[in-house]
């Protein structure tokens, strides 16, 4: 499975946007870029996920770089319940699998 | 709709003794994963389901876990017998597989402790 490498932690004020970068160089052309999230004490929680297009929905926004290298989840204005462990993903679009495979994620805490 | 169902959701018990994590995926799906998650290891897969038949069991590690899945809505994960180093929270997981990249929804999670 591609690897991805995440800063460990981050810190962000309640409010403003967030910007959780992933790198993922050895990517392959037909992995997906997924995002779930685990809450204090929760099971994970997908967020979102594409391919090579910028994606958005009610959640967050995925900015895919443009040779797919590196990517961004955005929380266009963090508030305290958005503090979790961030894990970006990749995914097969032809594995059969759908197996996911969790890396140590990046730790989001948000300042009130 | 109901998400993932898991119990219970603490459970404590010695070691030697036989434990039993249950699970109810969301209706409609058809794949079901029991994942385990601790401060050094993270979380590890160690099984999953595709239309109740084990498809990939690598990940369990070792001969006193098992795990069933008698029909669509139900499923367990057994440990027998339990070991201290088996304490840590496990997720169940379900989603559905008939198209790609389908996202997982996993339940609250059972959080085991061996005494």
């Amino acid at each position: 499975d591609a690897k991805t490498t995440q800063p460990n932690s981050m810190e962000s004020n309640e409010e403003e946007p967030v910007h959780l970068p992933c790198n993922h160089s050895t990517i392959s052309g037909t992995d997906y870029i997924h995002w779930y999230r685990q809450l204090p004490s929760q099971g994970p929680e997908y967020v979102i996920h594409g391919l090579t297009s910028n994606v958005n929905n009610r959640m967050a926004s995925l900015a895919i770089a443009e040779d797919r290298k590196s990517s961004t989840l955005i929380l266009h204005r963090a508030t305290l319940r958005d503090a979790a462990v961030y894990y970006c993903i990749l995914r097969g679009r032809m594995d059969s699998s759908y197996k996911l495979i969790f890396g140590s994620g990046t730790r989001l805490l948000v300042r009130p | 709709d109901a998400g993932v169902i898991q119990s219970p959701r603490h459970e404590v018990t010695e070691m030697g003794q036989e434990v039993t994590l249950r699970c109810k995926p969301i209706s409609g799906h058809n794949s079901l994963f029991w994942y385990r998650q601790t401060m050094m290891r993270g979380l590890e897969l160690l099984i999953y389901f595709n239309n109740n038949v084990p498809i990939d069991d690598s990940g369990m590690p070792e001969d006193r876990f098992s795990a069933k899945m008698p029909n669509a809505s139900f499923s367990t994960l057994k440990i027998q017998p339990s070991e201290p180093r088996d304490s840590a929270v496990y997720f169940c997981a379900s989603s559905w597989a008939g198209a790609g990249n389908q996202p997982q929804h996993f339940g609250d999670g059972t959080r085991l402790s061996i005494l």
